[in-house]
């Protein structure tokens, strides 16, 4: 059965950091795609940003609302993604997935982990 | 960015109706276009990608078409389960992008 896990999600101020953390089983990680989507609350999903695997370059592409603000990274020994997220705003609040397929579209998704942006 | 518009923003419908919403692109995406069905408190789902094809283990009552800039997606005999929102999402370019959203509401 395959499982996505996101972790780190919390309260924090603007401007402030968080990083989150989505720990995959039951496929093989370093062989898919991985991508972070988010949901503000009563909002439709939003693209974050995604990751290539790492024979398809490690590439990584952002939504312009994130870039130069978020990181995305995977570690393939851990099976782990990861986004840093630097000089949060109000907006960024929302629920945050990680997804990946094994062809085109999202069919596995993590149950969300929230993160709050308020003073 | 490729914007995607759905149609309409929400419907209300009975058990047993044939329900169609409508997914248009600001340009072509080829058929890299794929539907989600989400309820409160869940993950989207993926239920059709790259525009007709069925994801496994979705019910054959759910289909698709469409190819470029113009999709569909269709419920035959919509069962109580179905009441939720349907969104697409484009894969051809990033930013992948959603549509806005159709909220299926029981009448």
């Amino acid at each position: 059965e395959v499982q996505l896990v996101e972790s780190g999600g919390g309260l924090v101020k603007p401007g402030g950091s968080l990083r989150l953390s989505c720990a995959v089983s039951g496929l093989s990680f370093r062989s898919v795609w991985m991508t972070w989507v988010r949901q503000a609350p009563g909002k439709g999903p939003e693209w974050v940003g995604r990751i290539k695997r790492e024979i398809d370059g490690g590439t990584i592409d952002y939504a312009a609302p994130v870039k130069g603000r978020f990181t995305i990274s995977r570690d393939d020994s851990k099976n782990t993604l990861h986004l840093q997220m630097n000089s949060l705003q109000t907006e960024d609040t929302a629920l945050y997935y990680c997804t990946t397929g094994l062809q085109n579209g999202y069919s596995y998704w993590g149950q969300g982990t929230l993160v709050t942006v308020s003073s | 960015d490729i914007q995607m518009t759905q149609s309409p923003s929400s419907l209300s419908a009975s058990v047993g109706d044939r329900v169609t919403i409508t997914c248009g692109a600001s340009q072509s995406v080829r058929s890299f276009l794929h539907w989600y069905q989400q309820k409160p408190g869940k993950a989207p789902k993926l239920l059709i990608y790259d525009a007709v094809t069925l994801e496994s283990g979705v019910s054959s009552r759910f289909s698709g078409s469409g190819s470029g800039t113009d999709f569909t997606l269709t419920i035959s005999g919509l069962q109580p389960d179905d009441f939720a929102i349907y969104y697409c999402q484009q894969s051809y370019s990033t930013p992948l992008t959603f549509g806005g959203g159709t909220k299926v509401e029981t009448k």
